[in-house]
């Protein structure tokens, strides 16, 4: 079965501190995707990023910086340098090759104060 | 270009009632995909059309329903509705051209149905 837990339920920093999100999950598949979106208050979940389960290299887009190791089966999400924008629910999601669902974590919600 | 768009984007109905929610898709994309969002069970996945055929469909009982049309438009129909079918509905589709290719999913604002 495919799970993905985000352990952090509420994080809450001041602004231009480093934030990082946990993200940990377990599946069986040796090909599958992860992706990161964001939900602002408005509702609508935003885009982040996708990872192949094969490219295990870094990214780094802006403040925004992803690790993703298969060793630990963890994609953890780094925000830098804080900005009250950045304040929303953060979801990790899991997706295997043939699948189309997509594998919420319960998400974080990270709240950043100037 | 144009985001996945949802109408409504509010709803109120009453219990036992049916409703239909609907979701453009971005142009172009031919996969749409519905989710289910409530605070205790977080984003669950409904089902998912492609080119007008149901490709997937999550745990969810009969009463939830969908259709896809040949402009890649989807509706989603509750029958029946149960106060726990309160929830933000989410669309989303996908640039997905074959079955076997993963392709990221963008998200609609969602429709938020409340069932009193």
């Amino acid at each position: 079965a495919q799970k993905v837990t985000q352990a952090q339920t509420e994080i809450s920093v001041v602004e231009k501190e480093d934030v990082t999100l946990d993200c940990v999950y377990e599946t069986r598949d040796t090909t599958y995707y992860l992706f990161w979106y964001k939900q602002p208050p408005s509702g609508e979940l935003v885009f982040l990023i996708r990872r192949n389960s094969f490219d295990e290299q870094n990214e780094i887009s802006g403040r925004y910086s992803w690790n993703f190791q298969k060793s630990t089966s963890s994609f953890n999400f780094t925000i830098t340098a804080s900005q009250v924008v950045d304040s929303a629910v953060y979801f990790c999601a899991l997706r295997n090759q043939a699948g189309t669902a997509l594998i919420f974590g319960k998400g974080t919600t990270l709240s950043v104060s100037s | 270009k144009a985001g996945v768009t949802q109408t409504p984007r509010y709803l109120i109905k009453t219990r036992g009632q049916q409703v239909t929610l609907s979701c453009s898709p971005i142009s172009g994309h031919r996969s749409v995909s519905w989710y289910q969002q409530t605070p205790g069970q977080g984003l669950q996945f409904l089902f998912e059309y492609f080119s007008e055929t149901q490709r997937n469909k999550g745990n969810f009982p009969g009463r939830f329903s969908g259709r896809q049309f040949s402009n890649s438009r989807s509706e989603m129909n509750v029958s029946t509705l149960e106060l726990g079918d309160s929830a933000l509905y989410l669309c989303a589709s996908s640039g997905r051209v074959s079955l076997d290719r993963v392709y990221e999913q963008y998200f609609g604002p969602g429709t938020r149905l409340t069932v009193t």
